[in-house]
């Protein structure tokens, strides 16, 4: 069964720092990978989707994520943090490409910025 | 255009009454997913209609819970009795079709006491 693993269910940066959110899958087949984020009182809104394209993939808010199937890992990136990324982050496999509204979700990164 | 809508938002009940929660997808989107979280724990998959139709329950729990779409538009989320574990934020996504992107609304928090 396709599985993803968050590594840190809180993470804390200073304001500029680099994020890093970390994310491990195991998956038999080619997968579908996504980041959502969820802001206070908001739903999930994706931030970017990986589906065997280009293995570096930019996204929303300036943040990127690289595909290496070598370590089956999709970590997020942001060279500075802003205040305003202070929120939760999931990382998700879609099973199949038939269906990437079906996602099995890792257990949920908050980031949080100090000034 | 109005996204995802979800409601109630919040809502407490005693453990043993029924609950109704119900979710209004983008207008067009045939593909309406249910989801759930638990205290503490993953977001876990629940159900998936094509428009009125069930395309795959795989996720849902037990036999307390009942989704229906009539009509293919907003779809509910009923949990009868509700039980302590039931307890947790559920959320609705919809898509225009099955290899797109799903939009999720705000979810709505149920607790069980």
């Amino acid at each position: 069964a396709q599985s993803v693993t968050q590594l840190g269910s809180h993470v804390s940066v200073s304001e500029g720092a680099l994020v890093l959110l970390r994310c491990n899958y195991s998956s038999s087949v080619p997968p579908y990978l996504f980041w959502y984020v969820q802001y206070p009182n908001q739903g999930l809104q994706l931030l970017l989707k990986y589906t065997s394209a280009a293995t570096l993939v930019k996204g929303i808010n300036g943040f990127e994520a690289e595909f290496k199937k070598s370590e089956t890992s999709f970590h997020l990136t942001k060279p500075s943090a802003h205040m305003s990324d202070a929120a939760e982050y999931f990382c998700a496999v879609s099973p199949t490409s038939s269906n990437t509204g079906k996602l099995i979700f890792g257990q949920g990164t908050t980031l949080q910025v100090k000034p | 255009e109005a996204g995802v809508t979800q409601f109630p938002s919040h809502s407490v009940i005693e453990k043993g009454q029924t609950v109704t929660l119900r979710c209004d997808p983008i207008s067009g989107h045939d593909n309406l997913y249910w989801y759930r979280r638990v205290m503490g724990k993953e977001i876990k998959f629940l159900l998936h209609f094509v428009k009125e139709s069930k395309q795959d329950e795989s996720g849902m729990p037990n036999n307390r819970f009942l989704a229906e779409r009539t009509g293919g538009t907003y779809s509910t989320l009923k949990v009868q009795p509700a039980e302590l574990e039931d307890s947790g934020v559920y959320f609705c996504a919809s898509a225009t079709g099955m290899n797109t992107e799903a939009f999720f609304g705000q979810g709505t928090r149920l607790t069980v006491v």
